[in-house]
């Protein structure tokens, strides 16, 4: 039974690039939530997947956005990178409560 | 929001004693707590949860206490081996959320 995965592992951008993140969830999981994990610092969620919907959605800019594909995998798209946007980005995949995470993608914005 | 402190933000323990990590949350509407241990460079990989009508639970050497009316919920690891070493991590989600709000995390170092 296949976990959560996560591509690419690591990314190196410049600013104002543009970037997408995928992750596919875990076997028999309908939902994706994504969270950005500065170092040294607990996750922070940016939105939640559903039904192919954003069901809810974090303290982060609309440069943020989010996509979820028929067979729930999904991804993150971010606009216009800004250096603050280096970080670990985690999906975690669940169907009706608990969340498990991904191996992440380490994002480096140059 | 939901805000959620958590500590200590350090602990070292010799190997074989306990470690308790304790967590305060705001939302009183909040009903599940789960909490995270992280190794370096790794994802964070559930260890335990909790629901807000279950008072404590365990799990062979790990342990979750909550305490709603205080509003805080802890973490309990008896007979701590090196390998329990690593980035220990509470949340919370609200009724109504589907939002984990993650604590700041605890670095815990065990002794051999």
């Amino acid at each position: 039974d296949a976990g959560v995965t996560q591509s690419p592992t690591h990314l190196i951008k410049t600013r104002g690039q543009q970037v997408t993140l995928r992750c596919s969830p875990k076997s028999g999981h309908d939902t994706v939530s994504w969270y950005q994990q500065a170092l040294g610092q607990g996750p922070q969620f940016i939105f939640q997947y559903y039904e192919e919907e954003e069901r809810q959605r974090g303290n982060f800019p609309d440069r943020f956005s989010g996509h979820q594909f028929p067979n729930y995998s999904s991804e993150l798209n971010v606009n216009a990178l800004l250096l603050g946007d280096s970080a670990l980005y985690l999906c975690a995949s669940s169907r009706e409560g608990t969340q498990y995470f991904g191996p992440g993608t380490r994002l480096t914005v140059l | 929001g939901e805000n959620v402190e958590q500590h200590p933000s350090t602990l070292s323990v010799q190997e074989g004693d306990s470690a308790v990590i304790k967590c305060t949350y705001s939302d009183s509407a909040s009903n599940y707590f789960p909490w995270y241990k992280q190794e370096l460079g790794k994802r964070p990989q559930l260890i335990i949860d909790i629901r807000s009508n279950v008072g404590e639970k365990k799990d062979q050497r790990i342990a979750v206490t909550l305490n709603k009316t205080a509003k805080h919920f802890s973490l309990h690891i008896t007979e701590t081996q090196p390998e329990d070493s690593a980035v220990y991590f509470c949340a919370t989600v609200p009724a109504g959320s589907y939002q984990l709000t993650f604590g700041k995390g605890t670095k815990l170092s065990v002794i051999p």
